[in-house]
């Protein structure tokens, strides 16, 4: 199975910051990655896809770069609704993993 | 659009067999590349993928959990179920279900989500 990890674990940030969260992959998964948010006590739900795509309706200030085992998620300004956790997420091989989360608090 | 609700008992007794169904609403289970999913989240920790369905009946699960897993589709119902057996504490957990989008084989990702519903295992 394929591994996930995260950083950091957590990180607090203030209205208006960039924020950028890393995951990293325990081998290639090329650019078979998606990022998720969850706000307590709702479902995750699809930011990006396939890495660097744009789930329809997500706010541009977010993004996803990376491929291979190193992915980045970037927030360019923090906005009050954001703060939430992050999880990323492989789709290369079955079954699929999550990263284990990066919560987003307020500074 | 789509959207799905999980819904099913929230207690089941140690080495019972928890069940869950997903109702999909806002369009049929049988259109499209489409997988359907069940995925779950102890309180306070992360998610875990348990399995998925494709319409045709082919299935794949999580290896940890294959041996106790079962999932099937009604197409007729437009939902699709899950079947835990031999729980025990470390089974509770918010149980998800999700539409897997599928491009290619390898290019997945789960949207949207069900709401989600707590199981308890606890006698």
């Amino acid at each position: 199975d394929i591994q996930m990890t995260q950083s950091p674990s957590s990180l607090s940030a203030s209205v208006g910051d960039r924020v950028t969260i890393t995951c990293r992959a325990s081998q290639s998964i090329s650019s078979y990655l998606n990022w998720y948010q969850q706000k307590p006590g709702k479902a995750p739900k699809l930011l990006i896809y396939a890495a660097s795509s744009l789930q329809s309706g997500v706010p541009s200030r977010f993004s996803g770069s990376g491929s291979g085992t190193d992915f980045t998620l970037t927030i360019s300004s923090l906005q009050p609704e954001d703060f939430a956790t992050y999880y990323c997420q492989q789709s290369y091989s079955t079954p699929p993993s999550f990263g284990p989360g990066t919560k987003v608090d307020i500074k | 659009q789509v959207q799905l609700q999980e819904s099913g008992p929230g207690l089941v007794k140690p080495s019972q067999t928890l069940s869950l169904t997903c109702t999909v609403s806002g369009g049929s289970i049988s259109s499209g590349s489409y997988y359907w999913s069940w995925i779950r989240q102890p309180a306070g920790k992360g998610l875990e993928w348990i399995g998925r369905i494709y319409t045709s009946g082919s299935t794949n699960y999580n290896p940890s959990l294959k041996s106790r897993v079962t999932i099937s589709v009604d197409t007729s119902k437009n939902q699709f179920s899950l079947k835990l057996s031999s729980v025990t504490a470390a089974d509770t957990a918010v149980y998800y279900c999700a539409r897997e989008l599928t491009v290619a084989g390898k290019n997945n990702w789960f949207d949207p989500w069900g709401q989600g519903t707590l199981v308890t295992v606890s006698s």
